[in-house]
């Protein structure tokens, strides 16, 4: 069985783009979380969804955004990049609720 | 904050020791997860353990839970070279669904 795919795997942008990363869950995980990485702030919650629905939202700004599509796969789009948004986005996917997740290898983002 | 704090920050073992990684957390739990993090790639899932366990082993891994003092210890006997890497306890939040507190971790390095 594949495992979760996050693509792209690096990204450069420049500050005032905006950027959208990509997540393919393991087939017949209907929920997909996202995490944000970074050397000072470690590891963030952004949000979760579950069947096309977001479920819960960590305390990010509404820049972050993201959405879940019928086949599971999901998106997160961060607009008007801020220097700081610069991080290892990292996508899980989980079978149901309060089991084990299954992280990707995760999408390097660089903003200039 | 609800986050998983580990202790210590930092370990440095030879190769055949055991090392043992402490967690607390502050808020009411469903689970507690430990990952494995090698130098930016992906989480990868070590053990979980449900609220009314108290020890669960895996492997060479043994986790305790304690929910009455809210911490958790994660125990890697005979350790190898291949065990450096960075581990995190996450507290799965009651009510939270797959939300995960990460802690900033405990960096493991074994020495051959």
């Amino acid at each position: 069985k594949a495992g979760v795919t996050q693509t792209p795997r690096y990204l450069i942008k420049t500050r005032g783009q905006q950027v959208t990363l990509s997540c393919s869950p393991i087939s017949g995980h209907r929920s997909v979380s996202w995490y944000q990485q970074t050397p000072g702030q470690g590891l963030q919650f952004l949000f979760e969804y579950f069947s096309e629905t977001q479920r819960n939202k960590g305390n990010f700004p509404g820049r972050f955004s993201g959405r879940q599509f019928s086949n599971s796969r999901s998106e997160m789009n961060v607009s008007t990049l801020e220097l700081g948004d610069s991080a290892l986005y990292l996508c899980a996917s989980s079978l149901g609720s309060n089991e084990k997740l299954f992280f990707g290898s995760g999408t390097q983002l660089s903003v200039l | 904050s609800q986050q998983g704090e580990e202790d210590p920050q930092a370990l440095s073992i030879q190769e055949g020791e055991n090392a043992t990684m402490n967690c607390s957390y502050k808020t009411s739990i469903n689970n507690l997860q430990w990952y494995r993090q090698n130098s930016g790639r992906g989480l990868v899932h070590l053990i979980l353990i449900r609220s009314n366990e108290r020890e669960k082993h895996s492997g060479r891994l043994r986790v305790t839970l304690d929910t009455s003092k809210k911490s958790s210890s994660l125990l890697i006997t005979a350790s190898r070279a291949a065990d450096t890497a960075s581990y995190f306890c996450a507290p799965s939040v009651s009510g939270g669904y797959n939300k995960l507190i990460f802690g900033a971790g405990t960096r493991l390095a074994v020495h051959p």
